[in-house]
């Protein structure tokens, strides 16, 4: 079994300024690591995900996340953040192995951004 | 893209009444459809997990007699609250897997706010 741990329900940021969502997994098996952003009152899209090779991610919006192994962490960044970028944003992780692929979240993090 | 469609997008309904909400992938087939149900300010917890042409999956503590799902064709899930209460009221999203040769996608729908009175 997999969970995620997300620290942070909340994290206020000012327009422009850099932020990283946190994000701790735990799982006996190979997993692959997912961002979500959520917007009010719709579905969620995807951010980035990892699922092999090179550490570092990069997803749209100007994100980009790390995956590391020895920390079992997977925190999102991004270096300049928009009043847009407000939203609820879910770390995920699934099974890496063939077969079911349903997803484990996190708890979320609130990205406030104010002017 | 591919694109989930998910309806009703949001309902109201009378307590004791069922309600059926669609989940369509419109340009993939998908053999797999994830169900989730989120309460406010928490994460999306599984409830089942759906493939074409066979029984659901349920999640540990998910009534089955009381939330129907059928994945009767590959482009279509169904889920049905049945005999609707006021703990039932959530937001409930599907979510598509699409195979595009080894590469699996994921693709959720909008949602649909359930409010039971």
């Amino acid at each position: 079994a997999q969970s995620v741990t997300q620290l942070d329900s909340q994290v206020p940021v000012f327009e422009e300024a850099p932020v990283e969502l946190r994000c701790n997994y735990s799982s006996s098996v190979s997993v692959y690591l997912f961002w979500y952003v959520q917007y009010p009152n719709q579905g969620l899209q995807l951010l980035l995900k990892y699922l092999s090779g090179s550490t570092l991610v990069k997803g749209i919006n100007g994100f980009e996340a790390e995956f590391n192994k020895s920390q079992t962490s997977f925190h999102l960044r991004k270096p300049s953040v928009h009043i847009s970028d407000t939203a609820e944003y879910f770390c995920a992780v699934s099974d890496g192995r063939a077969g079911r692929r349903a997803l484990t979240f996190g708890s979320g993090t609130r990205l406030q951004v104010q002017p | 893209g591919a694109v989930v469609s998910q309806h009703p997008s949001r309902v109201i309904c009378k307590s004791g009444t069922s309600v059926k909400i669609e989940c369509r992938s419109l340009d993939f087939q998908a053999t797999t459809m994830f169900w989730y149900r989120q309460f406010p300010k928490q994460s999306l917890m599984l409830m089942a997990t759906s493939n074409e042409g066979s029984k659901a999956t349920y999640e540990q503590g998910v009534e089955k007699d009381k939330f129907l799902i059928n994945h009767a064709s590959l482009t279509l899930s169904t889920l049905t609250v049945t005999s609707a209460h006021p703990e039932d009221s959530s937001f409930y999203i599907c979510s598509a897997r699409d195979y595009l040769g080894s590469n699996e996608k994921l693709f959720f729908g909008s949602g649909t706010q359930l409010s039971v009175l």
